[in-house]
This record gives structure tokens, sequence and C-alpha cells, in this order.
């Protein structure tokens, strides 16, 4: 199996902050990557695919970047809704695997 | 638009099967552009991929290793639905269980989740 290691785990930041997450794959996934946003006692909505496309409907200050191993997540500006934790996932290969999370509060 | 509703119970005893359905609404459990998935999630386990379904000239299901020896997903044309089943099951598969359509392999509809406790 690929193993995804997210990082930090949690972090605290100010409205309007530029928050930045970072996922690491145990091998290369070329840009078979995506994350998601779970909102305390919701479902995991998708934000990000193929590392950098943003889905539908998800508000432009969400970016993604990275190839092959190493990959970001970037809130260019926090807003109190972004509130969540965020989690990678690859899709390079079956099984797919998800990151450990990271949970996002505001200072 | 994609729904996705699941149903089954949320108690289970140890050593039972787990047995959980998810009808969908919007699409076709044929659709072969689409694959049908069942995720997990827990505190100890985070998300976990436990497998799909899908249709490409025929059926077909792959499974994560987790799990393997003792899952099946199957579809069901006739109710255009599609199902979970898991043996042999410990506290430690006590989870929310949600069903997922994807597309691409990235999960876009989701069931609005299911908490399976294994409990005696």
């Amino acid at each position: 199996d690929i193993q995804m290691t997210q990082s930090p785990s949690s972090l605290s930041a100010s409205v309007g902050d530029r928050v930045t997450i970072t996922c690491r794959a145990s091998q290369g996934i070329s840009n078979y990557l995506a994350w998601y946003q779970q909102k305390p006692g919701k479902v995991p909505n998708l934000l990000i695919y193929a590392a950098s496309a943003l889905q539908s409907g998800v508000p432009s200050r969400f970016s993604g970047s990275g190839s092959g191993t190493d990959f970001t997540l970037t809130i260019s500006s926090l807003q109190p809704e972004d509130v969540a934790t965020y989690y990678c996932q690859q899709y390079n290969s079956a099984p797919f695997t998800f990151g450990g999370g990271t949970k996002l509060e505001i200072k | 638009q994609v729904q996705l509703q699941q149903s089954g119970p949320g108690l289970v005893k140890p050593s039972q099967t787990l047995s959980l359905t998810c009808v969908i609404s919007g699409d076709s459990v044929s659709n072969s552009s689409a694959a049908w998935n069942w995720i997990r999630q827990s505190p100890s386990r985070g998300l976990e991929w436990l497998g799909r379904t899908y249709y490409r000239s025929k059926w077909y299901s792959d499974y994560g290793v987790s799990v393997k020896s003792r899952i099946a997903i199957d579809p069901d044309t006739s109710k255009n639905q599609f199902s979970l089943q898991l043996t042999s099951v410990t506290p430690e598969d006590t989870a929310v269980y949600y069903c997922a359509r994807d597309r691409g392999r990235v999960f876009v509809h989701w069931g609005q989740g299911t908490l399976v406790t294994v409990s005696s």
C-alpha cells in the first residue's frame, strides 16, 4: 500500500492568514492526489483533485500543488468557515489511501 | 444529481456479519464511467477505503488489504443499489461507514454515513 503522511496533524491560525498543509506519499504517485475538507459531524467534501484542479463550487482561496511524492494544500486567506479537518488521498493505485488528517482551528 | 442513501443496522455482535446497503438515485450502478465504493472512518484507523465494485463490460470488485479476506461488495442492478458485507467483525470494525461514487477514483458523492458499533 502507498502510505500518505500529512503534516502538521493540527494547526491554529488567525483569520486572514495564509495556511499550508503538506502531504507526502511513500512512493511516487504522479499527480493522482486529492484533498478533502471534513467539517465536524459532516461528510468529507472534495476540494481539489489531480493535485491542483479546483472542484466546482470550491472557493478560489483554496489551491493545491505538487507532483511525485510531495504535495501542498494552501488556503490563501483563512476564513472562519474553513475550520475543519483536511485529508489528502492518493488514487494512483488501489488500495486508495488517505492521510491521517490535519485539524485546522482559528486562533 | 447523484444521491446515495445508506441503510443498515447500527449495532452488530462480534463474530457476526455487518451488512449495509447504498441506494443510488440520479445515476446507474451499471454506469461504465463510475465505481461504487465503501469507505469507513474511525478515530483509530482514520479514513480507510474498503473496496469498490464497477461495471466495465462485466462486473469487477477490488478490496483493501486489511479486509480482503472478509469483505464482499456487490451490485444489485434490479434495485439500483450496492451492498457491503463484512464478516467475522470485531470491535475494531466499529466505525462510521460511507458509500461513495467516484469520478476517476476521486470521491465526489458520499452517502450520509452509518455509525456501526460492534458490541455484544
